[in-house]
């Protein structure tokens, strides 16, 4: 049973670019959470997305974006890259109306900006 | 003021040495308080679970919450070398039970 993928594993970027992460989620999940985790802090909540909508967002600016398809999966777009954008974007997968402690992560994309 | 504070470390313990890991937080109306470990390039995995108050014990590891005084804690009895890594607490809100808010974590070394 396959668990949470994400990829690319590793991205480099330059300032004003834009780039896509993908999320496939854990097997029977239909829900799917972004986070970004700077380099000595914790994971921040970006948005979820549940029925191909999002249901719910941290406080991050539009220029962060995000799609869900029919199969379940998952992508996170930012837009006009800044370097503070540098981090390790994390996604989490979970069953809908379950306990919010029943995520499961994905190993993340680490995304440098130059 | 974030609304969970954890100390980052790092905390460097010889083998078998009993470890203590601590959170505080601002806001009373967390409900749910998690506890995850994260290897090195790795994503968070899930090491125990608490909801509202009291104690819960799941081999090695006792996680305790005291809500009166808006702090965590996990301890690891017998700790072991496969133990480093960074260990951060989360925790949520009844009304918005889909988020998670971590700590900044708190990196441990478990020495031979």
């Amino acid at each position: 049973d396959a668990g949470v993928t994400q990829s690319p594993t590793h991205l480099i970027k330059t300032r004003g670019q834009q780039v896509t992460l993908r999320c496939s989620p854990k097997s029977g999940h239909d829900t799917v959470s972004w986070y970004q985790q700077a380099l000595g802090q914790g994971p921040q909540f970006i948005f979820q997305y549940y029925e191909e909508e999002e249901r719910q967002r941290g406080n991050f600016p539009d220029r962060f974006s995000g799609h869900q398809f029919p199969n379940y999966s998952s992508e996170l777009n930012v837009n006009a890259l800044l370097l503070g954008d540098s981090a390790l974007y994390l996604c989490a997968s979970s069953l809908a109306f379950h306990e919010v402690y029943e995520q499961y992560f994905g190993p993340g994309t680490r995304l440098t900006v130059t | 003021q974030k609304e969970v504070e954890q100390d980052p470390g790092p905390l460097s313990v010889p083998e078998g040495a009993i470890v203590s890991l601590n959170c505080t937080y601002s806001n009373s109306a967390f409900q749910y308080f998690m506890w995850y470990r994260q290897y090195s390039r790795k994503g968070p995995e899930l090491l125990m679970y608490t909801y509202s108050s009291g104690n819960k014990e799941d081999g090695r590891f006792t996680a305790q919450v005291d809500k009166s005084s808006k702090y965590i804690s996990l301890f690891i009895r017998d700790s072991q070398p496969s133990d480093s890594a960074t260990y951060l607490c989360a925790m949520s809100h009844m009304d918005s039970s889909y988020k998670l808010i971590f700590g900044s974590g708190t990196r441990l070394l478990v020495r031979p």
